[in-house]
């Protein structure tokens, strides 16, 4: 079965610690990764798209990485205004359609 | 401002009832599609739809139903609303089914049924 796991479900972080959220899949002929960004009451925000082992991709803070099972979202030195859920999908399966986790909700205190 | 637009944002329906949630994109997107977000679920594909005159299921389309007349336009229909369909509906773009460049979601409609 098609699967996408986000982890933790959620990440309390003070102010500049960095810290790493994990998105494992496993998903038949996977086609891409994304990450999206969600604040309350708002869609999610396009972020970034992986699409091979080994590629990586940055946004100001945040850095995603691809493996072969498994993506990290890296935060270095994040700011309150990181704090949303971020979401994990990824695009391939039986339908070829996007799988998506349930999200991890960051809260960064300052 | 480009992007996708629905509408209403905030509905309430009574058990039994019908109404048409709208979603317009203004990017000539071919590939559209309908989420539904539940709490402790994460995004669940409704209906999706590859271009104007084609359309075609996702993993929860029971009790929907999708038309797509032009490219700019992909409205959801609720036949006859249950309590179990109180959730959070986005509508979804992107320029092709490969998705490059990701979806631009719209804002969401809220709907309660009572």
């Amino acid at each position: 079965e098609d699967q996408v796991t986000q982890s933790p479900e959620a990440l309390r972080l003070q102010e500049g610690e960095s810290s790493s959220l994990n998105c494992s899949y496993t998903v038949s002929g996977l086609r891409g990764l994304f990450w999206y960004r969600q604040d309350p009451g708002k869609g999610p925000e396009f972020l970034f798209t992986l699409y091979s082992a080994g590629e990586e991709k940055e946004k100001e803070r945040l850095k995603a990485t691809l493996t072969k099972k498994e993506s990290f979202l890296h935060i270095t030195a994040p700011k309150p205004e990181d704090s949303a859920t971020y979401l994990c999908a990824a695009h391939g399966g039986s339908q070829g359609n996007l799988i998506f986790g349930k999200g991890t909700k960051l809260s960064v205190k300052p | 401002n480009a992007g996708v637009t629905q509408t209403p944002k905030f509905q309430v329906l009574k058990t039994g009832q019908s109404m048409t949630l709208q979603c317009a994109q203004d990017m000539n997107h071919e590939y559209m599609s309908w989420y539904r977000q539940d709490p402790g679920m994460g995004l669940r594909l409704i209906h999706y739809s590859v271009g104007a005159g084609i359309t075609d299921q996702g993993e929860v389309p029971n009790g929907y139903n999708v038309s797509r007349s032009t490219t700019e336009d992909f409205p959801l229909r609720l036949l006859s609303a249950a309590p179990s369909q109180t959730s959070v509906y986005f509508c979804a773009s992107s320029y092709s089914s490969l998705l490059l460049g990701g979806y631009t979601f719209g804002s969401g409609t809220r709907l309660t049924v009572v």
